[in-house]
């Protein structure tokens, strides 16, 4: 079955960097396009960014713009985002999505998440 | 900027009875495609959102047809027909606008 799974996320100083992965299985990596969300505790969700599925289209929402990358590697069926400069502001679960094969900016399948903390 | 306001925030619902949440955009969310751009999102107590509706109105696969999405434009309709205890939970539309994506607040949606 479709399966999305995120690691990399735990405690980090402001003004450090910290790399999240998602590891994907269950279909064609290479067909779709990945996205990142957030959520801060206790608040709504927030769009973080997405990367096209051959990687040559990437765009990001404004509060991470320039600080967060978003990468993939179709061989090894995984997508990372790259943070720099973390505030404690980007406290949040950060969730991986799949982009709907008919509609790319869709996400339709949503990994479990993982925690980043940044104090 | 391009706002998306969704209403009402909070809802209580009786079994059985409908409710329906509004989303607004600033801008038009029709493509030249024919495409509104605009999905409904549910995101149940402990877990991840999960996909409803997408293009303004097309039912996710397994999602019950008691979901239904509406509207064209800038205005959005979430209805949910005979809400059953399971439907708990934050209600999120997103639109799609100059190449990137954003959330409405979210409505909370409670059992009487």
């Amino acid at each position: 079955q479709v399966q999305l799974v995120e690691s990399g996320g735990g405690v980090v100083q402001p003004g450090r960097s910290l790399r999240l992965s998602c590891v994907v299985s269950g279909f064609t990596f290479s067909s779709h396009a990945m996205h990142w969300a957030r959520q801060a505790p206790g608040k709504g969700l927030e769009w973080v960014g997405a990367i096209w599925d051959d990687g040559n289209f990437k765009t990001y929402g404004d509060s991470v713009k320039g600080r967060f990358t978003i990468s993939r590697d179709n061989s090894k069926n995984t997508v990372y985002l790259q943070m720099d400069s973390l505030r404690a502001e980007d406290s949040a679960v950060y969730y991986c999505a799949r982009g709907l094969y008919m509609s790319a900016w869709t996400m339709d399948v949503w990994g479990q998440g993982t925690t980043v903390t940044v104090s | 900027d391009f706002v998306l306001t969704q209403s009402p925030l909070s809802l209580s619902v009786t079994p059985g009875e409908s409710a329906s949440i509004s989303c607004r955009s600033s801008q038009s969310l029709l493509h030249t495609n024919g495409y509104n751009y605009l999905d409904w999102y549910l995101q149940k107590p402990g877990q991840s959102p999960q996909l409803l509706i997408f293009l303004g109105s097309s039912r996710a696969p397994g999602v019950p047809d008691r979901f239904s999405g509406s509207g064209s434009g800038t205005d959005f309709t979430l209805k949910i027909s005979r809400v059953e205890a399971e439907d708990v939970g934050v209600y999120y539309c997103m639109q799609v606008q100059q190449r990137m994506c954003s959330f409405g607040r979210g409505t909370k949606l409670e059992i009487k």
